[in-house]
Order: C-alpha cells, then structure tokens, then sequence
C-alpha cells in the first residue's frame, strides 16, 4: 500500500510571497488532515476534510492560509502571504474514517518551508 | 480543551539501558492514546495505540506502553533500547466521543549512544 505523498519535499521562500502544498492521500482514505509543525514542538491541526468537505479549520490562520480538496481525494494547502513564522513542517496524514471507528492516522513526510 | 505534556524533552541513554518517557493528559472523559515515532528524516509512524481493554499496550520494536487512567498517563517504555532507537517519541491524545483528530505532545528527542 502506498503512502501518503507530498510535495514539494523543501521550499525556501521570501517573506509576503506565497506557496502550495500538495497532498495525495492513501487510497480509499475518506479522512484528510493538514498538520503544521514548527521546530521542538508536536504537530498541530491546521485543517480537517472528510472527503471534499471541511470538518475542522478552526486553527486554520484564515487570513493567509487555505485549503481546498475538491474531488476529494487530492489536497492543497496554500499559505498567501507568507510570514517568517509559517516557517515549519506542514504534515499531510489521512484515515480510512472518523478517528473514532478506531482507525490509524498515516503521516506524509512532510513539506519543510522556510520564510526568510 | 485537551492538552498532553511530555516533560522529557531530551533523554541521553547508553544501548541496553531501559527507557520510559512520560507522556500525562488533561481531559476528564474517555480518550484514544498514541505514541508516534520520527526517525531522522522520516514522516511520522504509529508505535502503539490504547483504545479500550487492557491498559498495557504492546507496539512495534518492543515498545510497550501503560495506560493509568487516576493519573491521566501513557508512559512508553522499552527494557533495553538500541541504537536504531535513536528519534523523537510523540505522544497523542484524541478525546471521545467524537473527536476526530489527534493533540500531540512537544516529543521526546531520544539519542542512544553505542
């Protein structure tokens, strides 16, 4: 079984530009999760899509970031403008279905961003 | 609001030695409790998990864990670590009912040193 992918793998880029991330789930998993993780700390939930709608996108910083997965399967996460500190690993995990059915949440290797 | 506390933030081990990390939660109700595993370079990977039933939870590469629900923890522990042990341990809270997605700790960073 496949993996959940991401890309760009890095990316360096100057304050106030802008920048996507994309996202390509295990097969058949129903549930997707953008999580942000900034240097000596755990993953924080940005956003949270149950096929092609959000569940929840409460910590989602609105102003500058989105994301949209509107077939649902693929995912991206878009950060416009950026700020030095959006510097961070923005994870990619998804799950068969809600958390509760007792299934495992699988993690992307991550798109590591810095804001200079 | 939920929150998980792990106080060991860099533990330093000889090979063999045996290893517990802490790992407590605040939330009064019934929780899902993980602990996730990053290797140098790799994406995140599930250790163990307790969702019900016995509160000793075996996981992979000889990790175990013990869910204590009167002191709200989930300590990892390991009789004797390897040098391939070397990573940093997340532990993760999701809270029921409904809860769909995972509170994580700030990690552990373990280096075992051959």
């Amino acid at each position: 079984e496949a993996g959940v992918a991401q890309s760009p793998r890095y990316k360096i880029i100057e304050k106030r530009q802008s920048v996507a991330f994309w996202c390509n789930p295990i097969s058949g998993h129903a549930t997707l999760y953008w999580y942000q993780q900034i240097l000596g700390q755990g993953p924080k939930l940005l956003i949270q899509f149950q096929n092609n709608g959000v569940v929840d996108d409460s910590q989602l910083p609105k102003d500058r970031f989105s994301a949209e997965r509107l077939k649902g399967v693929d995912s991206t996460l878009k950060i416009q403008p950026a700020k030095l500190e959006d510097s961070a690993v923005y994870l990619c995990a998804s799950k068969r279905t809600g958390l509760s059915s007792g299934n495992t949440i699988y993690f992307g290797e991550g798109s590591w961003l810095t804001v200079v | 609001a939920q929150s998980v506390s792990q106080h060991n933030h860099h533990v330093i081990l000889s090979e063999a030695a045996s290893l517990e990390l802490g790992c407590n939660y605040s939330y009064g109700g019934t929780v899902n409790l993980f602990w996730y595993v990053q290797y140098p370079g790799q994406h995140l990977q599930l250790l163990l998990k307790y969702f019900s039933g016995d509160p000793l939870v075996k996981g992979i590469k000889g990790f175990e864990a013990e869910f204590i629900k009167s002191k709200f923890s989930f300590n990892l522990r390991k009789p004797s670590v390897q040098w391939s042990d070397t990573a940093e341990y997340f532990c993760a809270v999701n809270a029921l009912p409904g809860a769909n997605n995972l509170f994580f700790g700030t990690g552990t960073r373990l280096t075992v040193i051959p």
